[in-house]
């Protein structure tokens, strides 16, 4: 089983600012399929990016995906008002069919 | 757009059962792999379930603390997901999200969840 860690736990930050996520598969993901959800207090996950690092349909560009095999990051160039939220990595491919991240909390410094 | 509603969330006692449905707009359903996935405070985000296309004739798949207790199924006539469970237990409490599967392993689309509560 593919176990999913994210880093840091909580990343406290101001608008404007840019945001790093680490999310580290204990081992390597089938196909790069590691994908990228924000969450909302309320609301259900949205996703940002597929694949490691295309953009869903209507995400700003300010997201960006990367990495491969085990090590994969989320940036945010600049932070907006509305980034501020709890965002998850998940992996597709191997038993479990999908693994997801603990989960980093973005807020507001 | 994509529009998935969930219902069928209550309180049930543990051994009981419960039907969750799904219900699908905005897309062609029927050529769409769908998920369950729960989402609790003390497990986080749990994939529960996978259902493929009928026209795949695959088997669906479950992980280890579900399988052979939930069920997936879908009715492409009516664009509806479902989720039986039986021999709940307490552990299952969670809020329930059906979630559309794209190409590459993403879940492009959730519902906006049904909470199920399992508890003497």
């Amino acid at each position: 089983e593919i176990v999913l860690t994210q880093s840091p736990g909580t990343l406290s930050l101001s608008p404007g600012e840019r945001a790093t996520l680490s999310c580290r598969a204990s081992q390597s993901v089938h196909n790069n399929y590691l994908a990228w959800y924000q969450q909302k207090p309320g609301q259900s996950p949205k996703l940002l990016i597929s694949g490691a690092s295309r953009r869903a349909t209507g995400i700003p560009d300010r997201f960006i995906g990367s990495g491969s095999g085990t090590d994969f990051t989320l940036t945010i160039s600049r932070l907006e008002p509305e980034d501020f939220a709890v965002y998850y990595c998940q992996q597709y491919g191997d038993s479990p069919i999908f693994t997801f991240g603990p989960g980093t909390k973005v807020d507001i410094k | 757009e994509v529009q998935l509603v969930e219902s069928g969330g209550a309180l049930v006692k543990p051994g009981g059962s419960l039907r969750l449905s799904c219900t699908a707009s905005g897309f062609d359903f029927s050529n769409v792999y769908m998920n369950w996935v729960r989402q609790s405070p003390e497990k986080g985000l749990e994939w529960i379930a996978l259902i493929h296309r009928d026209v795949d004739s695959r088997p669906s798949l479950y992980p280890t603390p579900v399988r052979g207790r939930f069920t997936i199924s879908r009715d492409d006539s009516r664009n509806t997901l479902y989720l039986q469970m039986n021999s709940l237990k307490i552990e299952d409490t969670a809020v329930y999200y059906c979630s559309s599967q794209g190409y590459l392993g993403e879940l492009t689309g959730w519902g906006q969840g049904t909470l199920v509560t399992v508890s003497s």
